[in-house]
This record gives structure tokens, C-alpha cells and sequence, in this order.
């Protein structure tokens, strides 16, 4: 699975609290993503990153932020999690650059807030 | 963004049947991926094409690529329960990093 990994895999928080999930690759990919996926919605990408420290938005980034400190971890924030929130959040890694590359998703986390 | 409208939303079919998901947009496509997730997984990657009237298969798999690059199509011949999940397509603008996905076809096979 391209050497994807997402923590933590299931959390339960409450409405207020700050959340951090984590995506690691070890393939020194340069792209990495962080989607949300809810029933009806499919997949909608939240930000992504083009490389250390170099983000941007997707259609629904609004109460996330993102950081990417270094090239094997990328992390989705939310700063005061709401119940709108409770979602599974999978991270991708792509392959290859340009339009042709295809992703590789992580196992997902399942965040549910209450 | 680039939008793509995905149909039908759901798929009940017998087994050994064939099953076909549609994909489209209002614009002209650079790209189209497929994507399978089964339940409870994470979507793999299936195939992309770039090619106008692409037409690519995958043992009982069949993918097309519209004339206008404004469509998609993925056909299976004769459905397995192995072939249970959701199908989603995925574009990206020229020279843009974000994919976006369809809403996907949750197919369901009866034995």
C-alpha cells in the first residue's frame, strides 16, 4: 500500500476539542493529500501538499489546516472539531507529477465527533 | 474545480450480470481515473485514460473515454461478488495537482 500509514485509526472527541491526524509515507512522495469522505459527497479533498511546507486548499477546507514539516508527514488539524466534522479522512500519496499520476490511499481514519 | 457528475448513485444487480457506472462533465477532460473501494477499504487505483475514444480492458473490465473527453464509462461483463463496491472516477484540471472525485456507484450484488 505504498507504505501509507494514517493515525490514529478511529477517535472519538467532543465538539470544542482540537484534533490532529497523521499521515506518514515512507517513499519520499513529493504530493500528499487529506480527503474527507461522507455518504452522498464521495471523496472531497480538503488541502493538499506539493512538498515540505508548500500547501494548498481543496473544495472544503474550511476548519482544517495543514502542516508538512518534512516529507514523510503530513498533518490534517482541526482546531476546535465540530460535529459537522465526524467523517473518515483518508490521506493519499501520488504518483509520478502532472496529471497523470495516480493516488494511493491510507487505510482512513474514522473520526467521530460528538 | 473540475466537476464530474457520477450515475447511477446505486446498483443492484444478479450475479452474472453486467454492470455499467457513467461519469460526466460539462467540460472538456484532461484525465480520467477510475477508482474501486470495497466496504470498509480504501479506493484503489484501477486505471487512467488520456486518450480521446480511449478504450482500455481489464480482464471483464471495459473503460472508455468519450470522443469530446467529456465522459467516462466503466463496464463489467458478468458480475462476481468479488466486483462488490464503490466505483469512482477522478479528473484534474491541465497542469493542476487536485483530483477530484465523482460521488461514486455503490454497486451490490444478489447471489
Amino acid at each position: 500500500d505504498a507504505g501509507i500509514t494514517q493515525s490514529p485509526r478511529h477517535k472519538v472527541t467532543e465538539t470544542g476539542t482540537p484534533v490532529t491526524l497523521r499521515c506518514h509515507q515512507t517513499e519520499n512522495h513529493r504530493y500528499m493529500y487529506w480527503y474527507r469522505q461522507d455518504p452522498g459527497h464521495g471523496l472531497r479533498l480538503i488541502h493538499y501538499s506539493y512538498g515540505v511546507k508548500d500547501t494548498d486548499k481543496g473544495e472544503v477546507s474550511d476548519g482544517y489546516s495543514v502542516s508538512r514539516s518534512k516529507t514523510e508527514d503530513f498533518l490534517l488539524t482541526l482546531e476546535s472539531a465540530t460535529s459537522s466534522q465526524t467523517s473518515v479522512y483518508f490521506c493519499a500519496i501520488k504518483a509520478g507529477t502532472g496529471n497523470t499520476g495516480e493516488l494511493f490511499f491510507g487505510e482512513g481514519s474514522r473520526l467521530t465527533v460528538l | 474545480g473540475q466537476q464530474v457528475m457520477q450515475i447511477p448513485q446505486y446498483q443492484h444487480v444478479q450475479e452474472g450480470e453486467d454492470f455499467t457506472t457513467y461519469c460526466n462533465s460539462s467540460t472538456t477532460l484532461s484525465n480520467i481515473q477510475w477508482y474501486k473501494q470495497r466496504p470498509g477499504g480504501h479506493p484503489v487505483f484501477l486505471i487512467q485514460l488520456v486518450k480521446s475514444g480511449e478504450v482500455k480492458k481489464q480482464k471483464r473490465l471495459t473503460f472508455q473515454f468519450g470522443e469530446a473527453k467529456k465522459n467516462s464509462s466503466l463496464h463489467i461483463t458478468a458480475t462476481q461478488t468479488t466486483d462488490v463496491g464503490t466505483y469512482f472516477c477522478a479528473t484534474s484540471n491541465f497542469g493542476n495537482e487536485k483530483l477530484t472525485f465523482g460521488t461514486g456507484t455503490r454497486l451490490t450484488i444478489i447471489p
